[in-house]
């Protein structure tokens, strides 16, 4: 069966620090990788997507930045927070042409 | 661009009665979209609900049904009588398997009352 965890369930952080967060699957081969976010009353936006190790597309910029180091493996960062950062990210993936997405269970990201 | 659009919330209904929650989609630049519902439990994560590929089919799940209309470009979700464990948010989404893009509406809280 495969599996989507992510990292870390919930960050409290201060406006100007950096962020790591993470997400791994398990238990398929080469899926395609995506990042949504939730700010808080709002819509899902996609922010990246990833059909291959070492290959990120962005979709919004909102000065953050993934990246892919491993097959099962999608990281989502910055150096610097802002305050509008502050939401619900996801990590999902999909195989083949019909998109269905399979989700994380997300972080929670508060910037203070 | 690609943008759907869906009822706004909360939805208050109670036990046995009818459901709709109103989906359009406008697929600027995407030829064949694919068309998604998807539903958040509380303290669950978000997961696919129903999903329709082809023009003129429906998709059932749950006793929910949805039919993907390319002449209105709407994708309705439709329930006979709802339970009140149906409460939940659920989000209408359209995809494309050329651009990787998944885009979804703003989400419809519901809420079924016993």
């Amino acid at each position: 069966a495969q599996t989507i965890h992510q990292w870390p369930v919930a960050e409290i952080k201060a406006v100007g620090s950096p962020l790591s967060l993470g997400c791994t699957i398990k238990g398929k081969s080469s899926p395609n990788l995506y990042w949504y976010w939730q700010a808080t009353g709002g819509t899902l936006q996609q922010l990246f997507y990833s059909i291959t190790v070492g290959q990120v597309e962005s979709v919004v910029q909102l000065n953050l930045s993934a990246s892919r180091p491993k097959d099962d493996q999608f990281i989502l960062s910055t150096e610097k927070l802002l305050l509008s950062h502050s939401g619900f990210y996801l990590c999902a993936w999909s195989l083949g042409v019909e998109n269905t997405l399979y989700f994380g269970a997300g972080t929670r990201l508060s910037v203070l | 661009g690609d943008s759907v659009t869906q009822t706004e919330g909360p939805v208050t209904v109670s036990e046995s009665e009818s459901l709709i929650i109103n989906c359009t989609y406008s697929a600027t630049s995407i030829a064949y979209p694919n068309l998604f519902w998807y539903v958040r439990y509380p303290g669950e994560g978000l997961q696919l609900l129903l999903k329709v590929i082809t023009a003129g089919q429906k998709g059932s799940s749950r006793g929910f049904e949805a039919t993907y209309n390319k002449e209105t470009t709407s994708f309705h979700l439709q329930k006979a009588s709802v339970q009140e464990s149906d409460s939940a948010v659920y989000y209408c989404a359209l995809g494309s398997s050329n651009t990787n893009k998944v885009v979804f509406g703003t989400g419809t809280r519901l809420q079924v009352l016993p």
